[in-house]
């Protein structure tokens, strides 16, 4: 079954400090890999996909993140970090249902706090 | 820019209570989806529909059922709410086979006294 590890609960970076966020995901085929932000009392919001193609995938609000298929992860990273990007962070790996449908897996999330 | 809109941002209901959820979508997305948000936890798919009527059981549905009677309403149904069912509850919706990304709702937080 598919699976998204995001081995960090929760990390403290200095404002326009660097940022990387952890993603392992467990996964047969190609994935479709998404990050996905959530800010305080809202839904979430897409920061960027990977189905194909680059590897290095840009996204909004200044963030990348890098497939590696041999490392099975899909990371977040931004060079200098804002103080509004305090917020929880999803990875999320798509998956194919009984239908043939496809739908999300997400881990468990990472709560970023930025200190200024 | 789609927009899922959840009914109620926060709902208090009783022990046993028939409850539902609603939400809408206005872009004609032919997925919709409901989920369960949980600390420690993420997001965790209850039930999915991707066309009027038809729906598919997600990671979590004991105790839950949906309906979607049509394209742009898709509700999610406690049938006797109890105590372990207070959570944040997200709705999303998608085109197409479910390949491209989600757009969620705001959360509707329900507590069950």
């Amino acid at each position: 079954a598919q699976s998204v590890t995001q081995p960090d609960i929760h990390i403290t970076v200095s404002e326009g400090a660097s940022l990387e966020l952890r993603c392992n995901y467990s996964y047969g085929a190609t994935p479709y890999l998404f990050w996905y932000v959530q800010s305080p009392g809202q839904g979430l919001q897409l920061l960027l996909k990977y189905f194909s193609g680059d590897t290095l995938v840009q996204g909004i609000k200044g963030f990348e993140a890098e497939f590696k298929r041999s490392q099975s992860s899909f990371n977040l990273r931004k060079p200098s970090v804002h103080w509004s990007d305090a917020a929880e962070y999803f990875c999320a790996v798509g998956r194919i249902m009984d239908t043939g449908r496809r739908a999300l897996t997400f881990g468990s999330g990472t709560r970023l706090q930025v200190q200024p | 820019d789609v927009k899922v809109t959840q009914s109620s941002r926060y709902l208090v209901k009783r022990t046993g209570e028939k409850v539902f959820l609603e939400c809408v979508q206005d872009m004609d997305h032919e997925n919709m989806f409901w989920y369960r948000q949980d600390p420690g936890l993420g997001l965790r798919l209850i039930y999915f529909s991707y066309d009027v009527k038809m729906k598919e059981k997600g990671d979590i549905p004991e105790g839950y059922s949906v309906s979607r009677e049509k394209k742009e309403r898709f509700s999610l149904i406690l049938e006797s709410a109890s105590t372990n069912q207070t959570s944040m509850y997200l709705c999303a919706s998608s085109p197409g086979t479910g390949d491209q990304p989600q757009h969620f709702g705001d959360g509707t937080r329900l507590s069950i006294l």
